[in-house]
């Protein structure tokens, strides 16, 4: 079974400035999705970024960026210029790939970093 | 674009009785996931569905039950509601079958109070 592990349960950062969520997770698959949610206080999941473990290149999208060490099985988000509006929980999950005709693959998610941005 | 919608976004309920909660997934969408998120944690999966037939199954309680219709759409039905199955229960959908592997987009979520 797959594992998601966030390590900080909060964290702050003033507004323009550039803040660093961690996440790592453990698997025996070679291929596998790995996304970033965001969850707002109006409790809406909203998909912030998506890596394909096959990628070598660290998608972006924005000001949102990923560090991907596929080795060390690390998978950090960095908001850069952060923004009030990005105060949320921000959950890390990991989907593994499907492989038989019939089957969806679910997401496993971290436990969440709640993010505040402040003035 | 058109997105997940769920209905009811709050429910009421009281001990003992039951909930039904109903999800659209977005047009084209064949694949639909239910999660429970309790008070400050994270979303746990409960049962998901491929083309009408349910595909993998989590933490789902025996007292629940959930199906996918010809349109697609799916509901939750809880029975017996106990004060623990207040949480906030989100639907997702995406393209599945093999390959395809695209990302969940959430619904906003049904919050269910159980009194």
């Amino acid at each position: 079974a797959q594992t998601v592990t966030q390590s900080q349960p909060e964290m702050s950062v003033q507004e323009a400035e550039t803040v660093t969520l961690s996440c790592t997770y453990d698997t025996s698959e070679s291929n596998y999705y790995l996304f970033w949610y965001k969850q707002p206080p109006s409790r809406q999941m909203i998909l912030v970024i998506r890596q394909e473990a096959y990628k070598q290149q660290n998608a972006t999208e924005n000001r949102f960026s990923v560090n991907f060490q596929k080795a060390a099985k690390s998978f950090s988000l960095k908001i850069s210029d952060s923004q009030l509006g990005d105060t949320a929980m921000y959950f890390c999950a990991f989907m593994k790939p499907t492989r038989h005709t019939g089957t969806a693959s679910k997401l496993t998610f971290g436990t969440g970093t709640r993010l505040q941005v402040t003035l | 674009a058109a997105g997940v919608i769920q209905s009811p976004r709050h429910l009421i309920k009281e001990k003992r009785e039951t909930a039904t909660l109903k999800c659209y997934p977005i047009p084209r969408h064949d694949t639909v996931y239910w999660y429970q998120q309790g008070p400050g944690q994270d979303p746990q999966f409960l049962i998901s569905f491929y083309e009408k037939m349910q595909s993998d199954k989590g933490s789902i309680p025996d007292r629940f039950s959930a199906q996918q219709f010809s349109d697609y759409h799916s509901e939750l039905n809880m029975s017996s509601l106990e004060l623990g199955d207040s949480a906030l229960y989100f639907c997702a959908s995406s393209l599945g079958g093999t390959g395809k592997n695209s990302p969940l987009h959430f619904g906003n979520g049904t919050r269910l109070t159980v009194t």
